[in-house]
C-alpha cells in the first residue's frame, strides 16, 4: 500500500522569502515522489519527480526537493517565493509494480505581497 | 510532444442527465488515467488503463459511471444518470508503462450538476 501525507494544508509566506512545503510518503517498495502544481482553474502541471537517482531534486521555477529515505520525506523548498507562486501543490507517489498515482491532499500556497 | 486533450473543456447539466467525456492521451503513452478531483480536494483515480485493459477500477461508481479506451488509445468517461456530488473536474492523464515516467495530465473538463 501507498500513501502520502501533506503536513499543511495552508502555507503563507512573504514575497522573497523561502518556501517549504512538507510531505511524508509510505511506500512497500521503492517509490517514485512528485510534486504537482495547480494554478487557479489551470490543469496540473509537473513540477519535479525523483526516480531513485540523485536524492536532491531539481525543478522549475526555481523548486527543488530532497529525498529522505530514513525520515520518509519529499519536502518541496523554493529559495525565494515569487507572487506567481501561489498556487495548489500536489505531493504524489507511486510504486514500481502498480503504477497508481496516490495524491496527497494538497498544500495552499498563499504569498503576502 | 503534444499534450493530453479533453474535451468538452466545460459542461453544465441537470442531474439525471448523462453526460460523455473523451480524452486523447499524449502518443505512445501505454497507461491512461481518469481523476475526479472536487473542489477543494486533490484528484482521486477512478479508472486506470493500460493499453486497453483496465488496471485499477476499484474507486469507480460502476452503477453509474462507465470508462472505455478504443484500441488502447482514446479513452471515454460516461456518467448516467449524473448526480449533484458529481460536479467536479475530471482529469485525464497518461503516462508511459515505466514507472519511472512521470504522468502527464490534460486541462480537465469542469462539470457541473444542477
Amino acid at each position: 500500500a501507498q500513501s502520502v501525507t501533506q503536513l499543511d494544508s495552508h502555507v503563507s509566506v512573504s514575497e522573497g522569502t523561502p518556501v517549504l512545503l512538507r510531505c511524508n510518503y509510505s511506500s512497500s517498495y521503492s517509490p517514485s515522489l512528485f510534486w504537482y502544481v495547480q494554478h487557479p482553474n489551470k490543469g496540473l502541471q509537473l513540477l519535479l519527480k525523483y526516480t531513485s537517482a540523485a536524492t536532491l531534486v531539481k525543478g522549475i521555477n526555481g523548486f527543488e526537493a530532497e529525498f529522505k529515505k530514513s525520515e520518509t520525506s519529499f519536502h518541496l523548498t523554493k529559495p525565494s517565493a515569487h507572487m506567481s507562486d501561489a498556487a495548489e501543490y500536489f505531493c504524489v507517489v507511486r510504486t514500481f509494480g502498480n503504477e497508481k498515482l496516490t495524491f496527497g491532499t494538497g498544500t495552499r500556497l498563499t504569498i503576502i505581497p | 510532444e503534444a499534450g493530453v486533450a479533453q474535451s468538452p473543456r466545460y459542461k453544465i447539466i441537470e442531474k439525471r442527465q448523462s453526460v460523455a467525456f473523451w480524452c486523447n492521451p499524449i502518443s505512445g503513452h501505454a497507461t491512461l488515467y481518469w481523476y475526479q478531483q472536487i473542489l477543494g480536494q486533490g484528484p482521486k483515480l477512478l479508472i486506470q488503463f493500460q493499453n486497453n485493459g483496465v488496471v485499477d477500477d476499484s474507486q469507480l461508481p460502476k452503477d453509474r459511471f462507465s470508462a472505455e479506451r478504443l484500441k488502447g488509445v482514446d479513452s471515454t468517461l460516461k456518467i448516467q444518470p449524473a448526480k449533484l456530488e458529481d460536479s467536479a473536474v475530471y482529469l485525464c492523464a497518461s503516462s508511459r508503462i515505466e514507472v519511472l515516467a512521470g504522468v502527464n495530465f490534460g486541462p480537465g473538463t469542469r462539470l457541473l450538476v444542477l
